[in-house]
């Protein structure tokens, strides 16, 4: 079974910084792009980060360039997002999900999420 | 970026009845969108991918059509589990966009 769990999650004040994992199992990690998406509380669904299988390629969301950085270890199967100079507008539910061989993809399956609230 | 419009925003009906659910996208993606299904505290989960294609375990009550910038979710015949939320996203451009999601729910 295809399973994505996600981590590191918490409280941390403005300007704070956090590293969220995802553990990944029941496929061929390597093979697959990923992905991170958010969720604000209430609102809709936010694209973050993707990275290509081999780490080649990286593409973020223009809001986030320069304060989050995605990466993975193929050897552990997971994925990662270190989130620095947090803001109160990056509160939301985080989703790691799988992409596809493809680097531009649909998100299938997500994880359950994790929860990062930006507050002082 | 691409933005997509979800329409309406919430949709009333009851178990047994069709629904259709709209996606318009502000330049073409060609036939590369997806449809998701969330319901309140969990993740979403995938049902359509380029435009017309179910993933996997998806039941055919769910349907996708449409190419270009408009796209169409069509559920057949209402279950009680499937009032929820639904997004659709385009993975033609950088970055792929989501639409702000229809609510469906029970009349």
């Amino acid at each position: 079974e295809v399973q994505l769990v996600e981590s590191g999650g918490g409280l941390v004040k403005p300007g704070g910084s956090l590293r969220l994992s995802c553990a990944a199992s029941g496929f061929t990690f390597s093979s697959y792009s990923m992905n991170w998406v958010r969720q604000a509380p209430g609102k809709g669904l936010e694209w973050v980060s993707s990275i290509s299988g081999s780490s080649s390629y990286i593409y973020y969301a223009d809001s986030m360039k320069g304060r989050f950085t995605i990466s993975r270890d193929n050897a552990k199967k997971s994925l990662y997002l270190q989130m620095n100079s947090l803001r109160a507008e990056d509160t939301a539910v985080y989703y790691c999900a799988r992409g596809t061989s493809q680097l531009l993809s649909w998100f299938d399956p997500w994880g359950q999420g994790t929860l990062v609230t930006v507050s002082s | 970026e691409i933005v997509l419009t979800q329409s309406p925003d919430t949709l009333s009906l009851s178990p047994g009845e069709r629904a259709t659910l709209s996606c318009r996208a502000s330049q073409s993606v060609s036939s590369y969108l997806a449809w998701y299904q969330q319901k309140p505290g969990q993740a979403p989960r995938l049902l359509i991918y380029d435009a017309s294609n179910r993933a996997t375990g998806i039941p055919a009550r769910f349907s996708g059509s449409g190419s270009g910038t408009d796209f169409t979710l069509t559920i057949s015949s209402l279950e009680p589990k499937d009032f929820a939320v639904y997004y659709c996203q385009q993975r033609s451009n950088w970055p792929p966009t989501f639409g702000q999601g229809t609510r469906l729910e029970i009349e």
